[in-house]
């Protein structure tokens, strides 16, 4: 069974920094592409960030490029986003889910880590 | 940048009804469109991907269609665990983006 569970996330000041993590179990996660999705509370998804299978390839939504990175250990099936210079209107769930392998659709999504920014 | 505009934002239905929400890409986006659900207070689930198939597991009563920069999800037989919020999302080009989701509300 296909998890992935998020972590990280917690209160932070404007300016500040967080490391949010998630672990994936369940299939072969050097194999697979993954996202970064984010929900600001009550408001609608947000792709954030894409990272191939061998982080070749990496993207970022405008809102987030210069301030996020994203990155993976495929040796210890995880997934990283380095968040910095965080702003108020980082506030969200953030999301760790799979992109498909045989497509490029989101196949499964993790249950989310909540990063507050406020003073 | 494409953007999704999805119609309409909020619906309200019966038990039973057929319901239709469509998406507008402002580019072709080809087949790579996907229609995901969020129940509140959840992760969201893949209902449909590249336009028109359906992920393993979702009942047959979700549909989907269209081509180019015109999509819609159809509900057939909306049944009470139906009530979410659906989003459409396109996966042609970066950055990926969503549609800003239409409520589906008990009427």
């Amino acid at each position: 069974e296909v998890q992935l569970m998020e972590s990280g996330g917690g209160l932070v000041q404007p300016g500040g920094s967080l490391r949010l993590s998630c672990a994936a179990s369940g299939y072969t996660f050097s194999t697979y592409e993954m996202n970064w999705v984010r929900q600001a509370p009550g408001k609608g998804l947000e792709w954030v960030s894409h990272i191939s299978s061998a982080s070749r390839t990496i993207y970022y939504a405008d809102s987030v490029k210069g301030r996020f990175t994203i990155s993976r250990d495929n040796a210890d099936n995880s997934l990283f986003l380095q968040m910095n210079s965080l702003r108020v209107e980082d506030t969200a769930i953030y999301f760790c889910v799979r992109v498909s392998g045989s497509g490029r659709h989101i196949d499964y999504w993790g249950q989310g880590t909540l990063v507050t920014v406020s003073s | 940048e494409i953007q999704m505009t999805q119609s309409p934002s909020s619906l309200s239905a019966s038990v039973g009804d057929r319901v239709t929400i469509t998406c507008r890409a402002s580019q072709d986006v080809s087949i790579w469109l996907a229609w995901y659900q969020q129940k509140a207070g959840k992760a969201p689930k893949l209902l449909i991907y590249a336009v028109s198939s359906l992920q393993s597991g979702v009942p047959s009563r979700f549909s989907g269609g269209g081509s180019g920069t015109d999509f819609t999800l159809t509900i057939s037989n909306l049944q009470p665990e139906d009530f979410a919020t659906y989003y459409c999302q396109q996966a042609n080009s970066f950055p990926r983006t969503f549609g800003q989701g239409t409520k589906v509300e008990i009427k």
